[in-house]
């Protein structure tokens, strides 16, 4: 059974501040997606991330993956108040399986 | 992109009466489509695979018969929530299937049972 597995589930921050989300998966996926969710909305699209060592950056937040220690972390750099939301990772077996997501707050 | 439509975004209804999403694919034929739950503050729980043509494929613990689905089209799935009860107040979340890498959400549908 495919798990997913983030960390921490809660961030609170300071604005400027450099901080990582990860994402463990427990089985072989063939792709792993964030997503970034606010509050009362769906979910969206941020990055998908297809083989080992595969690196994708949007502006603040840059995302990495490493399939053999089954690990993808979500950097966020130099954080701003709008970056607050919750990020879910996933992953895929032929359907897609979310983590518990991380509510990340980023204080002024 | 490819874009999922979801309709209605809010629905409040009474106990004992059913409410029907549905979940559209604009610009794409999706033969699959997933059906998300999510309560608040968690994350998203799969409940089926919406699959065109034949029956749908449910999650384990997801009850079939509360949680009607048709994917008559390429283009359309719906979850029928039949006689909802207050438990069943949910945010409701489908997706279009897998597009090459990428997968697509509706816009969510918040149902409230009063």
């Amino acid at each position: 059974e495919l798990k997913v597995e983030q960390n921490p589930l809660f961030l609170s921050m300071q604005e400027g501040k450099n901080y990582t989300i990860y994402c463990n998966y427990s089985t072989t996926s063939d792709r792993l997606y964030w997503y970034r969710q606010d509050p009362g909305k769906s979910l969206e699209s941020l990055f998908v991330l297809l083989s080992n060592g595969a690196v994708k950056q949007e502006g603040r937040l840059m995302a990495s993956l490493d399939t053999k220690a089954r690990l993808s972390t979500l950097h966020i750099t130099a954080a701003v108040h709008d970056l607050s939301a919750t990020y879910f990772c996933a992953v895929t077996d032929d359907k897609i399986i979310f983590g518990k997501g991380t509510r990340l707050h980023i204080l002024p | 992109g490819a874009v999922v439509s979801q309709h209605p975004s809010r629905v409040i209804c009474k106990s004992g009466t059913s409410v029907k999403i549905e979940c559209r694919s604009l610009d794409f034929q999706a033969t699959t489509m997933f059906w998300y739950r999510q309560f608040p503050k968690k994350s998203l729980m799969l409940m089926a695979t919406s699959n065109e043509g034949s029956k749908a494929t449910y999650e384990q613990g997801v009850e079939k018969d509360k949680f009607l689905i048709n994917h008559a089209s390429l283009t359309l799935s719906t979850l029928t929530v039949t006689s909802a009860h207050p438990e069943d107040s949910s945010f409701y979340i489908c997706s279009g299937g897998r597009i090459n890498t990428e997968a697509f959400f509706g816009q969510g549908t918040r149902l409230t049972v009063v």
